[in-house]
């Protein structure tokens, strides 16, 4: 069971250049969720997703774009990369939103914007 | 507006020794309160959940905590800490049928031999 799975594990950027961060999972979960970590601040919400078709806002979102097109993957697209969001990501996924105990967490995508 | 402090960024314990770790929050409502950890290089796991259910919530690996509504603290303890459990330790709260989870800037807590 491959759980919650992020590609890739490291990326160094150029400022303005896109990417899109991947996100996959295979507990057909509905909920899946895109966090950032930063030093000193915790892991903040940038969007979440509660099934296939429907996205909403977390707390920092800007810069930041996502889809839901299918359960198993939810990818962050970052449109034209600042300094402002090298950090580590995480994607996380439940069957019952972020309140559930079952909310797994991927391994980390850590992101470097020179 | 929910919000959760976490006392110490760093802290230090002989093997053997009580583990305390820090948490206080803020919710306007019955909060859902967690206790995560996080290993080098790896996500975050979850160490134990307080739903109302019981006021000291027992976890995985010997960790509990215990939530005090009239302190609005919800501390992380283990009587005596393993080399193993060096790692970062992550107090997050949450309102029901919310879909975010409000992290502290965690607590690194490292295990002297």
């Amino acid at each position: 069971n491959a759980g919650v799975t992020q590609t890739p594990k490291f990326q160094v950027l150029k400022t303005g250049q896109s990417m899109t961060l991947q996100c996959a999972q295979d507990m057909n979960h509905e909920y899946m969720s895109w966090y950032r970590q930063d030093p000193g601040m915790g892991l903040r919400l940038i969007h979440y997703s509660v099934g296939a078709g429907i996205t909403d806002q977390g707390e920092v979102p800007n810069g930041y774009n996502v889809s839901r097109s299918t359960t198993e993957d939810f990818p962050l697209r970052l449109l034209s990369a600042a300094p402002s969001q090298t950090s580590v990501y995480f994607c996380a996924s439940s069957s019952a939103g972020a309140n559930d105990e079952k909310l797994f967490f991927g391994s980390g995508t850590q992101l470097s914007v020179l | 507006a929910q919000s959760v402090t976490q006392l110490g960024s760093h802290v230090s314990v002989s093997e053997g020794a009580l583990v305390l770790l820090r948490c206080n929050y803020s919710s306007s409502v019955p909060p859902y309160l967690f206790w995560y950890v996080q290993y080098p290089n790896q996500g975050l796991q979850l160490l134990l959940k307080y739903t109302s259910a019981a006021t000291l919530v027992k976890g995985i690996n010997g960790f509990e905590a215990e939530f005090k509504k009239s302190e609005t603290s919800f501390h992380l303890t283990k009587p005596s800490a393993h080399m193993s459990d060096a790692a970062e330790y992550f107090c997050a709260v949450s309102e029901g049928g919310a879909n975010n989870l409000f992290f502290g800037t965690g607590t690194r807590l490292t295990v002297i031999p």
